[in-house]
């Protein structure tokens, strides 16, 4: 159980486009997404949670406005990664807690972000 | 001081040994920790939750000392497959939600 899927896998895409990364939940319910970043040989930073049906909060030094946040559904988040540039290529990773669990996360495979 | 510190190893072990990795944080406040295992260049996999003084699952046995502020990770009889990158991982006490990433500690098992 604690299934969490990420889409696409990898992508590549041309400087000032925009990326939107899916993150799904496959056999629970999770009322709680997180997205992090991760740069090579270094830990998984938090950009922003989300919550069902509302706004994402965002950690400090994260723009809203490049980093679109959505939670339309209690298995559904998506990351959409606006006007990218090449400092933007990264590893993308959400999680998501249970309703109805405690609190530990359970990590999507990560979405491999390299903008040209 | 770091909210999580970790020495980053690498921890080269042969097959079958033990190892214990440590962790110290620094928010007294933290109530929950979990340890996750990463391989390169994949997501962290949940591998315990320490939610009291200490967890055992198999080879792999935490401890937590709340005084010290202080958790291990004890792993017996070491695989190939155990090589990783080991995270210690305090939920944030200030926020309930926030999970504290360090930088993790490495592990080679040798043949």
């Amino acid at each position: 159980g604690a299934v969490v899927s990420q889409h696409p896998s990898w992508v590549i895409c041309k400087s000032g486009t925009s990326v939107k990364i899916e993150c799904r939940s496959l056999d629970f319910q999770a009322t709680t997404m997180f997205w992090y970043r991760q740069f090579p040989k270094q830990s998984l930073m938090l950009m922003a949670t989300s919550n069902e049906g509302s706004k994402a909060t965002y950690e400090q030094g994260v723009e809203k406005d490049k980093f679109l946040i959505n939670h339309a559904s209690l298995t559904l988040s998506t990351l959409t990664v606006t006007s990218a540039h090449p400092e933007d290529s990264s590893f993308y990773i959400c999680s998501a807690r249970t309703a109805s669990g405690g609190y530990e996360q359970y990590f999507g495979p990560g979405t491999r972000l390299t903008v040209t | 001081r770091k909210e999580v510190e970790q020495d980053p190893g690498p921890f080269n072990v042969p097959e079958g040994a033990t190892v214990a990795f440590n962790c110290t944080y620094s928010n007294s406040a933290s109530q929950s920790f979990f340890w996750y295992r990463q391989d390169c260049r994949k997501e962290p996999k949940l591998l315990m939750s320490v939610y009291s003084s200490g967890n055992e699952d198999g080879r792999f046995t935490a401890q937590l000392n709340r005084a010290s502020q202080y958790i291990s990770l004890l792993i017996r009889d070491s695989k190939l497959s155990d090589s990783a990158t080991y995270l210690c991982v305090p939920l944030d006490g200030d926020s309930s939600y926030k999970l504290i990433f360090g930088s993790g500690t490495r592990l080679l098992v040798r043949p």
